[in-house]
């Protein structure tokens, strides 16, 4: 069965610190790749995804993610993190033919403090 | 625009009881989907409707879980003889593409 799993559980940085957030997946065929985020007190929300392409993608607050196929990964990054990044991340990834739901990992929660 | 809907926002339920949660979904929004999310864990798939029929049932924990959309819309899961361990924040999701927006969930506690 596909599986996400997600490295970190729990990261604590300070504002301005670079973040990177490890995600990878068991899946051998084609796969779309989420990241999605949830602040405090608020629902699911897409960061950024990938489909085909450049395997450098950019999201939303400066947020971005790389797909490295290789190695089964789409890491999460960014260079400079604000206390308002302050959430949950979930990565997710959808299979080829899998009627489109999303397969989740259990989630990294960052929490940065000012 | 409206975003993804859900009612009720809390439930609390004695074990045993049947309870429905609901799913308003952005108009037009012809896939719907449901999700359970445990306490620590990321969304786990429950059910998907292509229009008014359930394409992919296969996340639906065993026969006391049960969901419709009988006109392409509004949908509703629906749980028999809750037990304690159904407590969890069910997450109901639309979309028109590959996208998927998320409402704020149902926060269901079973005493």
């Amino acid at each position: 069965a596909q599986s996400v799993s997600q490295h970190n559980h729990h990261v604590i940085l300070s504002e301005a610190a670079s973040l990177e957030l490890g995600c990878n997946y068991s899946y051998g065929g084609t796969v779309n790749l989420f990241w999605y985020v949830q602040y405090p007190g608020q629902h699911l929300q897409l960061l950024l995804k990938y489909f085909s392409g450049d395997p450098l993608v950019k999201g939303i607050k400066g947020f971005e993610a790389e797909f490295i196929k290789s190695k089964f990964s789409f890491n999460l990054r960014k260079p400079s993190v604000q206390w308002s990044d302050t959430a949950e991340y979930f990565c997710a990834v959808m299979v080829s033919g899998g009627y489109n739901k999303l397969i989740f990992g259990a989630g990294t929660r960052l929490a940065v403090h000012p | 625009g409206a975003g993804v809907s859900q009612t009720p926002s809390n439930k609390v339920t004695e074990k045993g009881k049947y309870v429905e949660l609901r799913c308003d979904p952005i108009s037009g929004h012809t896939a719907l989907y449901w999700y359970r999310q445990s306490l620590g864990q990321g969304p786990e798939f429950l059910i998907y409707f292509q229009g008014t029929g359930a394409a992919d049932d296969s996340g639906l924990p065993n026969d006391r879980f049960f969901a419709v959309r009988p006109e392409g819309s509004v949908s509703t899961l629906k749980i028999q003889r809750t037990e304690r361990g159904d407590s969890a924040v069910y997450l109901c999701a639309s979309s028109a593409s590959h996208e998927q927006y998320f409402g704020p969930g149902t926060r269901l506690t079973v005493t």
